[in-house]
């Protein structure tokens, strides 16, 4: 049983640009979750879907921020027009109905 | 308004000693679960536990154990004979399974450092 995996491990950009970043949840996990962490925090609940529906979003999830789960698998999370503030850990979490979450090693994104 | 508090930032030990890190939360439903996680350095997060609201029994698994009290809102966490390995952030969190999808409510963390 592989684990929660995230695409890419660090990524890096200029203020402005637009990034995506891909989860793949433990394969049956129907419940696949976002969440950021900022240096020194817990982490943060971005958004949840329940297999190809986006049933939950934090005001946290800016206008800028869009996460899919087109095929109820894999997700991507896509953050347009990149600001200091979004620099963070982005961390999935999958889990089969309200079995506990499974964390992903995360992406790190930095903004320049 | 649902709210995980770790008081201690951050605990430094000497290998074999017991150490405990407290846990506190608020919330206002009946129904609700309580994690704890741990971010070793390499950064992924590693759940350790879940205890359900009508349960209030202390767990032990190795040398770690567990303590959930309602009456004072805590659910703390006692590792036994610590090891450098131990050494890394400790989450407690709160999900209010009851009535939302179960996202998960973080404390800060406590970080621990386990020195030889």
């Amino acid at each position: 049983d592989t684990g929660v995996s995230q695409n890419p491990r660090h990524k890096i950009t200029k203020r402005g640009q637009n990034v995506t970043f891909r989860c793949d949840p433990i394969s049956e996990h129907n419940r696949l979750y976002w969440y950021r962490q900022t240096l020194g925090q817990g982490p943060e609940f971005l958004t949840y879907f329940q297999n190809e529906a986006q049933l939950e979003k934090s005001r946290l999830l800016s206008d800028r921020f869009s996460a899919e789960r087109p095929k109820g698998s894999f997700s991507t999370l896509e953050i347009q027009r990149t600001e200091q503030g979004d620099s963070a850990m982005y961390l999935c979490a999958s889990s089969l109905q309200s079995q506990p979450q499974h964390f992903g090693d995360g992406t790190r994104l930095s903004i320049l | 308004a649902q709210k995980v508090t770790q008081a201690q930032t951050e605990i430094s030990v000497v290998e074999k000693e017991d150490v405990t890190l407290d846990c506190v939360y608020e919330t206002r439903d009946t129904t609700y679960y309580l994690f704890w996680y741990k971010q070793p350095p390499s950064g992924e997060l590693v759940f350790l536990i879940r205890r359900n609201s009508f349960d209030e029994q202390n767990e032990i698994s190795g040398r770690y154990s567990w303590n959930f009290q309602k009456s004072t809102s805590s659910f703390n966490f006692t590792i036994t004979a610590s090891q450098v390995v131990d050494s890394a952030v400790y989450f407690c969190a709160l999900s209010e399974e009851g009535g939302s999808q179960g996202n998960l409510i973080f404390g800060k963390g406590t970080k621990l450092s386990v020195k030889p």
